[in-house]
């Protein structure tokens, strides 16, 4: 079945360290891939999503792209703040033969420290 | 605009017991999801309504758990003689509809069986 596979956490990192949060992904078909992210005490939000390959999805200084060769779709950020602590879930959906339902990976907590 | 709502935030229930869990969408979202997060893992696909099609029930664990729709408007999902496996974060999610991909979750509703 479909699968997402990404880094265990926790990631602790010091304000403005580089971030990489790794995402591999296994599907049958041709699959929409997104991260998801949940602040402490709030729900999911969408972070960023990529429909196709080599497409680059990206949104508050957050990039990751869709790499069909390697099934990867890892996450990036130059310079992370404390402000970025939450845990990070990547997900793809298939929407031919799998519905609309999101297959998660387990999530990485980020810790950004001063 | 209002978000996905989820009530109750927290429920403790002894083993045995039923309960339900209540979900209210955006407003205009015609597919409303369940997924489930048990402590340490991601967040797994329980079950999915579209408009008036037949539900997508597939991610039911067992036939202890069931899940309502009215239209296109609140959502229950019940589980009957819970057991401690079944405590996890129980989260809700809407969207557009079919083609949409973002889904909007609520804040989850925290079930501990004891």
């Amino acid at each position: 079945g479909d699968s997402v596979t990404q880094m265990e956490g926790p990631v602790t990192l010091s304000e403005e360290a580089f971030l990489t949060i790794n995402c591999t992904y296994t599907a049958t078909g041709y699959p929409s891939l997104f991260w998801y992210v949940q602040y402490p005490g709030e729900g999911l939000q969408l972070l960023l999503k990529a429909t196709k390959a080599d497409d680059k999805g990206s949104n508050k200084g957050f990039e990751a792209t869709y790499r069909k060769e390697t099934t990867s779709f890892h996450l990036e950020k130059g310079s992370v703040q404390v402000s970025d602590s939450a845990v990070y879930f990547c997900a793809l959906i298939l929407l031919t033969g799998g519905g609309n339902k999101l297959t998660f990976g387990t999530g990485t907590q980020l810790k950004v420290e001063l | 605009g209002a978000g996905v709502s989820q009530s109750p935030s927290n429920k403790v229930t002894e083993k045995g017991k039923d309960v339900e869990l209540r979900c209210d969408p955006i407003s205009g979202h015609t597919a409303l999801y369940w997924y489930r997060q048990r402590l340490g893992q991601g967040l797994e696909f329980l079950i999915y309504f579209q408009g008036n099609s037949a539900p997508d029930k597939s991610g039911l664990p067992s036939d202890r758990f069931s899940a309502e729709r009215t239209g296109e408007s609140v959502s229950t999902l019940t589980i009957q003689r819970t057991q401690q496996e079944d405590s996890a974060v129980y989260l809700c999610a809407s969207s557009p509809g079919l083609a949409a991909y973002e889904q909007y979750f609520g804040p989850g509703t925290r079930l501990t069986v004891t």
